[in-house]
Order: C-alpha cells, then sequence, then structure tokens
C-alpha cells in the first residue's frame, strides 16, 4: 500500500474485553511504532521495533499491553481486560532505518478506541 | 532514556507575526532533531528535521536551529498564516536505529 494502514480506524469495546489493533507499516520500512494520544495531548510512546533486534517496550504501561511484529511486517498491539483509561487514539508510524540513521516517520491514521 | 521538555504548550500569535516553539534535552548523545505538525483529526507529519552536524536548517518559512552545547533546539515560523495553526511536536533520537521521543506538543493558534 501508499502509506501506513491501521484498523479498525474505531473501536468500542466494553471495560474488561480484550482488544487488538492492527497496523500494516509502508513495506520494506524496518522500523514500526506504536504511540498512545489521548485527547488534546501528547504522543505517549508505547513499544518499537526495528529489524530483527528485540523490541524497545519500555514505554508499555502495563502488562495488559503486547504487541508483536510477525515476518518483519505487520503488527498487532493487544490490550488485555480494558480499562476506561485506556481509551485514546493508538497511533502506528514506519520508517527506514538507513545507515544507522533515524528516517522520517509515517503514520497510519489510528485507532481510536473507546473503553466503556 | 531520551528526555525532551517543549514549550511553550500553548502559542497564540497575530496572523503575518513570527512564532518560535523551543525544546530543551538532557542526553548528549541526541543526534537527530525532527519536527512534526498535527493538524486537528489528522496524524503528525514531518515538516522539518536536523541532524547534529549541522546548526541550522531552513525551509521556506520555517527553520530549525540546534544548540548542542546547551542541548536545546528550536523551530521557528515566519510570516505565519491561518494555515499554520496546528499542534507541533519535537522530538529527538540518539541514532543507531534507536526509538523517537517526543515532546509534549505546542498548539499554535495564529489569529486574522
Amino acid at each position: 500500500g501508499a502509506g501506513v494502514s491501521q484498523s479498525p480506524s474505531n473501536k468500542v469495546t466494553e471495560k474488561g474485553k480484550d482488544v487488538e489493533l492492527r497496523c500494516d507499516p509502508i513495506s520494506g520500512h524496518t522500523a514500526l511504532y506504536w504511540y498512545r494520544q489521548s485527547l488534546g495531548q501528547g504522543l505517549e510512546f508505547l513499544i518499537y521495533f526495528q529489524g530483527n533486534s528485540a523490541p524497545d517496550k519500555s514505554g508499555l504501561p502495563s502488562d495488559r499491553f503486547s504487541a508483536e511484529r510477525t515476518g518483519g511486517s505487520v503488527s498487532t498491539l493487544t490490550i488485555q481486560r480494558t480499562q476506561q483509561e485506556d481509551s485514546a487514539v493508538y497511533l502506528c508510524a514506519s520508517s527506514l532505518i538507513a545507515g544507522g540513521d533515524t528516517g522520517e516517520l509515517f503514520f497510519g491514521e489510528g485507532s481510536r478506541l473507546t473503553v466503556l | 532514556g531520551e528526555n525532551v521538555e517543549q514549550h511553550p504548550s500553548t502559542l497564540s500569535v497575530q496572523e503575518g507575526d513570527s512564532a518560535v516553539i523551543k525544546c530543551t534535552y538532557s542526553d548528549s548523545a541526541s543526534n537527530y532533531f525532527p519536527w512534526y505538525k498535527q493538524e486537528l483529526g489528522k496524524r503528525p507529519q514531518l515538516i522539518i528535521d536536523i541532524r547534529s552536524n549541522v546548526g541550522e536548517k531552513k525551509d521556506q518559512r520555517i527553520a530549525v536551529t540546534l544548540n548542542k552545547t546547551a542541548k536545546h533546539f528550536s523551530l521557528h515560523i515566519t510570516e505565519t498564516q491561518p494555515e499554520d495553526s496546528a499542534v507541533y511536536f519535537c522530538a529527538l533520537s540518539t541514532g543507531g536505529g534507536n526509538k523517537l521521543t517526543f515532546g509534549t506538543g505546542t498548539q499554535l493558534k495564529v489569529e486574522l
């Protein structure tokens, strides 16, 4: 595809349910990020995948959050036992890492999660 | 890990005036400093970036300056226009394939 694709675009769930959010990065991009943006707030780092390296999970807020990236491409962010404070827009981004230099991040449209 | 502070959190200017947003950081190994613009309801997009081997970069009405000694970098927008109204985020990375960390954002409003 031409850009980063995320699904679903909107998800409403009940407290306590599990949710999965999907990110399809730009083909060939080795780096993939997940950020969380609450209403009117900044970009909160969650997790970062770079090539075959172990992911940087330092931003995950609790053990209810996990993410995987299969085959170096598609990534899934899973939130277990959702809480109301998990409500936010979850943004995925991908970039090229060329020669060790960080490149431009291309963001998806985001997945808006609402936990009732 | 990297830490970046961004000021001001909100900025209101008259059309045609200049706007300056500043970010400070603590890790001297930081070497990549981009700025992203997020319009209301849209995704963030890169508007300009600078690497640590230069002190200033310009692109039409926007410029970024970097002071490595003082560990701060700034976004300058001249001749502001209503379409410049958005949230601006600074970010940084230590390179080597390491993650990009964002500042808390500045809501810029350009008033007619």
